[in-house]
């Protein structure tokens, strides 16, 4: 059974570039949310997302930073004209159909640096 | 707002010893309360989850206790082992997930 993919595992970007994270969620689960832990710091959630849906990104910056999960395919997370500050981990979880009370599956992360 | 505590930051003990890690959060309306493992520079294992009906739940060497009324967790490791040497993380579940800053433990040979 394949746990909940991401990838790229790292990623290096020039201060004005994008960003587009990945998130395969485990086979099945319908739930992604996304998490970022900058340095130093616990890790805070950012987005919970169903097939099509936004149900909460609250934990969202309201500029730059978009996430979908469309019916086909990965999550994605998309981070424009990234700035030094984006320096972080990013972390995908998935849970199943059930809904949010199951427990979440954490993929290994992406380590975005912005040079 | 939801907001977890952990408690202490930092953990270094012999092997062998016993401990126990402590985990506060204010707000009682969870669905569940779970604690992870997160080596340096890895993704997060999940290790217990009690659901918010329960009381404690256990793993081998691992017992994670919950009292919602008190707004309280711990997390006991029996016997530590070098191996044990990670950062643990607690996270309350209301929807979405609240960490809290974790406990950085160190078990020394």
């Amino acid at each position: 059974n394949a746990g909940v993919m991401q990838n790229p595992r790292h990623l290096v970007r020039r201060r004005g570039q994008e960003a587009r994270l990945r998130c395969s969620p485990v086979k099945g689960h319908s739930h992604v949310y996304w998490y970022r832990q900058l340095p130093e710091e616990g890790l805070k959630f950012m987005v919970y997302l169903q097939k099509e849906n936004i149900i909460d990104e609250s934990g969202m910056p309201k500029e730059r930073f978009s996430a979908e999960f469309p019916k086909e395919g990965p999550s994605i997370l998309r981070i424009q004209q990234v700035v030094r500050g984006d320096s972080a981990a990013y972390f995908c979880a998935s849970s199943p159909e059930t809904g949010g009370t199951d427990t979440q599956y954490f993929g290994p992360g992406t380590r975005l640096t912005v040079l | 707002k939801q907001e977890v505590t952990q408690i202490p930051a930092a953990l270094s003990v012999p092997e062998g010893e016993n401990l126990v890690l402590n985990c506060s959060f204010t707000d009682s309306a969870i669905y569940n309360l779970q604690w992870f493992r997160q080596d340096p520079g890895k993704g997060l294992t999940s290790l217990l989850l009690i659901q918010s009906s329960q009381r404690e739940q256990t793993s081998g060497r691992l017992n994670a206790s919950l009292d919602k009324s008190s707004g309280r967790s711990t997390l006991y490791i029996a016997a530590s082992q070098p191996g044990d040497s990670a950062t643990y993380l607690c996270a309350a579940h209301g929807g979405k997930l609240i960490f809290g800053q974790g406990t950085e433990l160190s078990v020394k040979p």
